[in-house]
């Protein structure tokens, strides 16, 4: 079965600890996608990934990091430097990054800050 | 602005056509159109994209205006499946990012 992962599903975290959201995919692509999205609201773009050891920000990256070691892995990391981190985040991966491309998301990951 | 304009939410009943209609007046030459659903709680689905012509695969069709300053997403008949928030996309050309707005909320009565 060919797709993309995400886990923990829902991840609880204290103020002030660094966390980490897993992404896998194996469908062989190249480009890799973070997106966070808040209640009532559209995607919003937080890193991307055309390819191995490269990744660029996207419009909020302040506050997290991610690496791209693997091409079917793209970690995010959510600082403690993010100040409202609570919010449900999606992943994505697409063949490349043209206008045909489709991104094919994972099922995300909700985040709570207690 | 890259983000584009739809309605808010929209109704329809089971097994009727919908009509989802988007604005995108700033669209530029390369930039695709794309759609995709998102259910709650879940990750969104593609739907369907076009450039220029109107476009048809087995989850619905796509309207692009000849000026391509707005596009339809057309459910030829809704199911209670397809009740959804529908994004309307734009893939920009220059950068091959997808910028999502708010969508449309599509509910269908049975």
């Amino acid at each position: 079965d060919g797709g993309i992962t995400q886990s923990p599903k829902y991840l609880f975290r204290k103020e002030g600890q660094n966390v980490t959201l897993s992404c896998e995919q194996n469908l062989n692509h190249d480009a890799m996608y973070w997106y966070r999205q808040d209640p009532g609201q559209g995607l919003r773009l937080i890193y991307y990934s055309q390819i191995v050891n490269d990744f660029q920000k996207g419009d909020i990256a302040e506050g997290y990091s991610v690496s791209r070691e693997k091409k079917e892995s793209f970690p995010l990391t959510v600082t403690s430097a993010q100040k409202n981190p609570t919010a449900f985040y999606l992943c994505a991966s697409s063949r490349k990054r043209r206008g045909t491309d489709t991104q094919y998301f994972g099922p995300g990951t909700r985040l709570t800050v207690l | 602005d890259a983000k584009t304009t739809q309605p808010n939410s929209m109704e329809s009943n089971e097994e009727e056509p919908v009509h989802l209609p988007c604005n995108h007046s700033t669209i530029s030459g390369t930039d695709y159109i794309h759609w995709y659903r998102q259910l709650p709680s879940q990750g969104p689905e593609y739907v369907i994209h076009g450039l220029t012509s109107n476009v048809n695969n087995r989850m619905a069709s796509l309207a692009i205006a000849e000026d391509r300053k707005s596009s339809t997403l057309i459910l030829h008949r809704a199911t209670l499946r397809d009740a959804a928030v529908y994004y309307c996309i734009r893939h920009l050309g220059s950068q091959g990012n997808l910028i999502f707005g708010k969508g449309t909320k599509l509910s269908v009565k049975p």
